[in-house]
């Protein structure tokens, strides 16, 4: 089946104790990204990558970090969480370039954080 | 300046009737793409329907439309005859593809289907 995994799902975490989620895919997809969600603000690009060490900052980059060392895997790191850090977060995948349908970006189920 | 500008946070329709929601964009690229998500109270981002910049007719995915008006950087969402399983928040979002392939969502617009 076709999917874009996360974990943690949930994650309780306190402020300073660095975090790890992880992401994967299976869809052989070149692009991958990051979102964060918030309400009344939408879905927020942290960063995306377009394929293996290729990396790019979205509009909140800051207090986030990622890397791409494999095609299928794109994890999010919080060197140092703060409470405004808690939201929803969200990976995603895509084929790079397309003028098709294909262009759409498949999400994960979502890793909802909260940093006290 | 917002990317993407969607001026509805909530709407209600009647079941069975049509509803139409608003998104209007802004880019400099020639080459985007356009698309519309739908989450329920679950959580699960749903791919619902994909318009390209250089596409000439709207596209449409069953019950779901898009009207696009190129000229005023409109890409509305209409559904046609709601269900109350389409109660949920819709994002409308951005591609550029030969500007650094970000993509951008709006705010979002919450819909209520009324039996």
């Amino acid at each position: 089946e076709a999917q874009v995994t996360q974990n943690p799902r949930y994650l309780i975490t306190v402020t300073g104790k660095k975090l790890t989620v992880t992401c994967s895919q299976n869809m052989n997809h070149e692009y991958m990204s990051w979102y964060r969600q918030d309400p009344g603000l939408g879905l927020r690009q942290i960063y995306y990558s377009m394929n293996v060490e290729v990396t790019d900052k979205g509009d909140v980059p800051e207090g986030y970090k990622v890397s791409r060392k494999e095609k299928r895997n794109f994890p999010l790191i919080l060197e140092s969480p703060s409470p405004n850090q808690t939201s929803l977060y969200f990976c995603a995948s895509s084929l790079s370039r397309s003028r098709t349908r294909k262009e759409t970006q498949y999400f994960g189920p979502g890793t909802r954080l909260l940093v006290l | 300046a917002q990317k993407i500008t969607q001026t509805q946070p909530g709407m209600f329709v009647q079941e069975k009737e049509a509803v139409t929601l608003d998104c209007t964009y802004d880019t400099s690229d020639q080459s985007y793409g356009l698309f519309w998500y739908k989450q329920p109270s679950s959580g699960e981002m749903i791919f619902l329907i994909y318009q390209g910049s250089y596409d000439e007719q709207n596209a449409t995915e069953g019950r779901y439309s898009l009207n696009f008006q190129k000229a005023r950087k409109s890409a509305n969402l209409v559904i046609s005859a709601s269900q109350l399983g389409d109660s949920a928040m819709y994002f409308c979002a951005m591609r550029e593809v030969n500007t650094g392939n970000q993509f951008y969502f709006g705010t979002g617009t919450s819909l209520t289907v009324i039996p």
